[in-house]
Parts: C-alpha cells; sequence; structure tokens
C-alpha cells in the first residue's frame, strides 16, 4: 500500500460549491504539507502543519483552510472554489525526528477541475 | 522572498550522454539540497540529497554543492529515455519551515 495516499484522486467541480481533499499517510511523519501546481508556476505550499495542534500558512493560503484532523490525516478544503482553483494538489510529509534536513515525499496527487 | 531558479529548459540530450541540471539559491542560509524528478501527470519523486559542499554520488546521479557560489546541480550520466521527466531542484533554509521548490527543468532524452 501508498504511504501517502490521496482522495479522490480527480475531481471536477461547479463554481461556488465546497470541496474537501483528504490525504492520509502510513509513514508516521509529523509534518504535513498541502501545494498545488501549475503549469509555469512549479508547486506552491498553500498550508502545512507540524503536529496536530500546529496549522500554518503558506504563501498562496487565501480561499483555503485545512483541518489536521490526527497525525496521519490532512484535509485541504476549498469553501467556495473558483475556476483559478483548477490545479494538481499535492499532499507531502516529512519527520523531524527521523530527519532533520527535511525531506518531504509526496503523494500521487488529486487533479481538480472547478468549471 | 527565497527564491530558487532553474532554467525551464527543455534540455534535449542524446542517450549515453551526461545530462548537467543546474539551480541556484538566494537564501545564504540554507542547509539542504533535494533534487526530485517529476513523470508528466504523477508527483514528485526524492532521489537524491546534499547538505555538505562537494559531491554524492548515487548510481548514475551525482548531485553537487557549491555553498559559497549558493549552487547546486545534478550531473546523470549514461542517461536514458527514461529520465525524460521535469527535475525539481529544492532548498531547505532551515529545519523548522517548509522547502522552496524551483519551478523545475525539462529534460529530454532522444534515442
Amino acid at each position: 500500500d501508498a504511504d501517502v495516499t490521496q482522495t479522490p484522486r480527480n475531481r471536477i467541480t461547479k463554481t461556488g460549491k465546497r470541496i474537501m481533499l483528504e490525504c492520509s499517510q502510513t509513514k508516521g511523519h509529523d509534518r504535513m504539507y498541502w501545494y498545488r501546481q501549475d503549469p509555469g508556476l512549479g508547486l506552491r505550499l498553500i498550508y502545512y502543519s507540524f503536529d496536530v495542534k500546529d496549522i500554518n500558512k503558506g504563501e498562496i493560503s487565501d480561499g483555503y483552510s485545512v483541518s489536521r484532523q490526527a497525525q496521519a490525516k490532512f484535509s485541504l478544503s476549498l469553501e467556495s472554489a473558483i475556476p483559478n482553483q483548477t490545479a494538481l494538489y499535492f499532499c507531502a510529509t516529512s519527520d523531524l525526528q527521523t530527519s532533520v534536513n527535511n525531506e518531504q515525499f509526496f503523494g500521487p496527487g488529486t487533479r481538480l477541475t472547478v468549471l | 522572498q527565497k527564491e530558487v531558479e532553474q532554467n525551464s529548459g527543455p534540455l534535449s540530450v542524446p542517450e549515453g550522454a551526461i545530462a548537467s541540471l543546474n539551480c541556484t539559491y538566494s537564501d545564504r542560509v540554507s542547509q539542504s539540497f533535494f533534487w526530485y524528478r517529476q513523470y508528466s501527470g504523477k508527483s514528485p519523486e526524492l532521489i537524491m540529497s546534499i547538505y555538505s559542499n562537494g559531491d554524492k554520488e548515487d548510481g548514475r546521479f551525482t548531485a553537487q554543492l557549491n555553498k559559497a557560489s549558493q549552487y547546486v546541480s545534478l550531473l546523470i550520466r549514461d542517461s536514458q529515455p527514461s529520465d525524460s521527466a521535469t527535475y525539481l531542484c529544492a532548498v531547505n533554509p532551515d529545519s523548522g519551515y517548509a522547502l522552496n521548490f524551483g519551478k523545475g527543468t525539462s529534460l529530454l532524452v532522444t534515442p
């Protein structure tokens, strides 16, 4: 089984709808991240969490919210989706206990289309 | 803004040649550096990490780091068509923050 899983893998939704993307990991890592990737813009950090009680905004958090329900689960919500949130979304994990260098491991991604 | 710069490419090399991918970064206090490979539509996969000045070799891959010049590179020897992908450079400014990623260099290995 994959260490980092994301659901759904693909989603098409309409403008104004609320949508949640979920990430689960079995790596036992304490840190989790959400990125979006757009052609020509690279990976951009949306939110990150260093433990269950710690949530931090990344460079593009507007229009998004997150929830760290447990060490293994980190969800990303779009409260009212808009077309420019169409992108590939990745969850990633890292673990300060095993790697002070913050190596990150990525889930398979969710392709989101907002019509 | 902490910058990580890469040429977007595409970099085209013939099969069997050495591919050289370069990355510069702006934050002088950066401590660790990573190379990820990403196939189209797939997630980034960590292939190399380097923390000290000099070279680090792993199979056909060699990462090179020069902190004084704020430069990190990835060499791929005996390039194969399966190496065709986008290579992302990532920099960790310190252990208390997330990685900064470059936009990636597209590599095409032609048979």
